[in-house]
């Protein structure tokens, strides 16, 4: 799995859009980005994934650059619930659906 | 749907004990996943099952440590005997199998393990 590097922590307003960076200089062609989050005491959650197209759902919107070596988690309207740890993955389906977790990035929202 | 269920969701042991700790995944789902978290080294996958066979136990930590899946809904792990370092949370996660993505897990509260 290609190793990624986050920022340890951040900061955003509540109502305000959240952007999480990822980078992921060394993710080979059939990887793909999955983010994941963990709020405090509880299980990890899948939030979104994506090869090489942007892409949206209820939850959050993912943006792939063009050469794929990083990525940006974008949260619309932040809310004091996403307060978590967000974890950017990348994940090849020929490791056997395996994620390696690294250290995330801590999102703090605040009011 | 109930979503993965662990129990129990605390635990507390004295060192040498054995620990048993139990998931159910979700129904229909054909992969299996025990992870354990601690501060110090984060999320780790100790073993990844697929069909109720182990595929992959590369991260299991040493021989004290074993897992099992006897059928498609029920999956534990064992510690035997306990030491005060296996304290952490384990986690428990399911999959759907096949597709050409990599399968989104779905994870269980966790079990808080504590050693004494």
């Amino acid at each position: 799995d290609a190793k990624t590097t986050q920022p340890p922590s951040m900061d955003c307003a509540e109502g305000r859009a959240a952007n999480l960076p990822c980078n992921h200089s060394t993710i080979s062609g059939n990887e793909y980005v999955y983010w994941y989050r963990q709020i405090h005491s509880q299980g990890p959650q899948y939030i979104i994934h994506g090869l090489k197209n942007n892409e949206t759902n209820e939850m959050a919107s993912l943006i792939i650059t063009e050469d794929r070596k990083s990525s940006t988690l974008i949260l619309p309207h932040a809310t004091l619930r996403d307060t978590a740890v967000y974890y950017c993955i990348g994940a090849n389906n020929n490791a056997g659906n395996m994620l390696t977790f690294g250290g995330g990035t801590r999102l703090m929202v605040k009011p | 749907d109930a979503g993965v269920i662990q129990s129990p969701r605390h635990e507390v042991t004295e060192m040498g004990q054995e620990v048993t700790l139990r998931c159910k995944p979700i129904s229909g789902h054909n992969s299996l996943f025990w992870y354990r978290q601690t501060m110090m080294r984060g999320l780790e996958l100790l073993i990844y099952f697929n069909n109720n066979v182990p595929i992959d136990d590369s991260g299991m930590p040493e021989d004290r440590f074993s897992a099992k899946m006897p059928n498609a809904s029920f999956s534990t792990l064992k510690i035997q005997p306990s030491e005060p370092r296996d304290s952490a949370v384990y986690f428990c996660a399911s999959s759907p199998e096949g597709g050409i993505d990599t399968d989104t897990q779905y994870f269980g509260p966790g079990t808080r393990l504590t050693v004494l």
